[in-house]
C-alpha cells in the first residue's frame, strides 16, 4: 500500500493479557516511530527505530512495553500484562530517515481498550 | 510547566478569518513539527522546520530559535480547516508534543 498501515484497527482485551500491535511502514522508510494518545490527551512518544535498532526507548512507560523491528520493515509493539491505563490509540509513523528534515507519515492507529 | 506550550487551547473563527496558533518550548531542539489531527483521528504532517519560514498553500509556519517560539498561520480560513493542530519539538528521533489547539471554523 501507499501509506503506513497498522493492525488491528481495534483491539479489546482483558486486563492481564498480552497484546501485539503491528505497524507496516511505507516501503523504503528506514525510520519508524511509535506514539500513544490516551483519550482526550496529547500524543506521547514511545520509541523510534532507525533501521532495526532503537536509539531511543525513553518513552516506553514500563518494562511491560517492548518493541522490535525486523528487516527494516514491520514493527511490533508488545504490551504484556495489560492494565486499564494502557487503553489508548497507539500510532505508528515512518519517515525516510530519522533526519530532521524528513516528514513523518502517520498510520491510522490501533485503538486498544483494556477491560 | 510543559516543555511545549501551545496557545490558544481552543479557537473559534469565522470562515475567511486569519488564524494564528502559537507554540513555545523550553528545551533545546533540532526541529519543530506542526501536525494536523482530523476529527476522525487521522494525523497529517504539515511542516517541519528548523529556521525561518515555510509556506504551503494557505498555511504558513515560522520559527524563532532564539526566542524558542513558533507560529502556525492559516489565511482565509475555511470550515474544512477545523481540526486539532499539534506542535512537536524534535531532538533526533524523539518528539515532545504540545497539548494541541482545537480550531473550529464556522461558515
Amino acid at each position: 500500500g501507499a501509506g503506513v498501515s497498522q493492525s488491528p484497527s481495534n483491539k479489546v482485551t482483558e486486563k492481564g493479557k498480552d497484546v501485539e500491535l503491528r505497524c507496516d511502514p511505507i516501503s523504503g522508510h528506514t525510520a519508524l516511530y511509535w506514539y500513544r494518545q490516551r483519550l482526550g490527551q496529547g500524543l506521547e512518544f514511545l520509541i523510534y527505530f532507525q533501521g532495526n535498532s532503537a536509539p531511543d526507548k525513553s518513552g516506553l512507560p514500563s518494562d511491560r512495553f517492548s518493541a522490535e523491528r525486523t528487516g527494516e520493515s514491520v514493527s511490533t509493539l508488545t504490551i504484556q500484562r495489560t492494565q486499564q491505563e494502557d487503553s489508548a490509540v497507539y500510532l505508528c509513523a515512518s519517515s525516510q530517515q530519522s533526519g530532521l528534515s524528513n516528514e513523518q507519515f502517520f498510520g491510522p492507529g490501533t485503538r486498544l481498550t483494556v477491560l | 510547566k510543559n516543555e511545549v506550550e501551545q496557545s490558544p487551547q481552543n479557537l473559534t473563527a469565522q470562515e475567511g478569518e486569519f488564524i494564528t496558533i502559537n507554540c513555545s518550548y523550553s528545551v533545546g531542539i533540532s526541529a519543530l513539527h506542526w501536525l494536523q489531527q482530523h476529527p476522525g483521528g487521522g494525523i497529517v504532517s504539515l511542516f517541519m522546520l528548523s529556521s525561518g519560514k515555510k509556506k504551503h498553500g494557505r498555511l504558513i509556519a515560522t520559527i524563532n530559535i532564539q526566542e524558542k517560539h513558533s507560529s502556525l498561520h492559516i489565511t482565509a480560513s475555511h470550515p474544512r480547516d477545523s481540526a486539532v493542530y499539534i506542535c512537536a519539538v524534535r531532538d533526533a528521533g524523539k518528539s515532545t508534543f504540545g497539548d494541541g489547539t482545537t480550531l473550529t471554523v464556522k461558515p
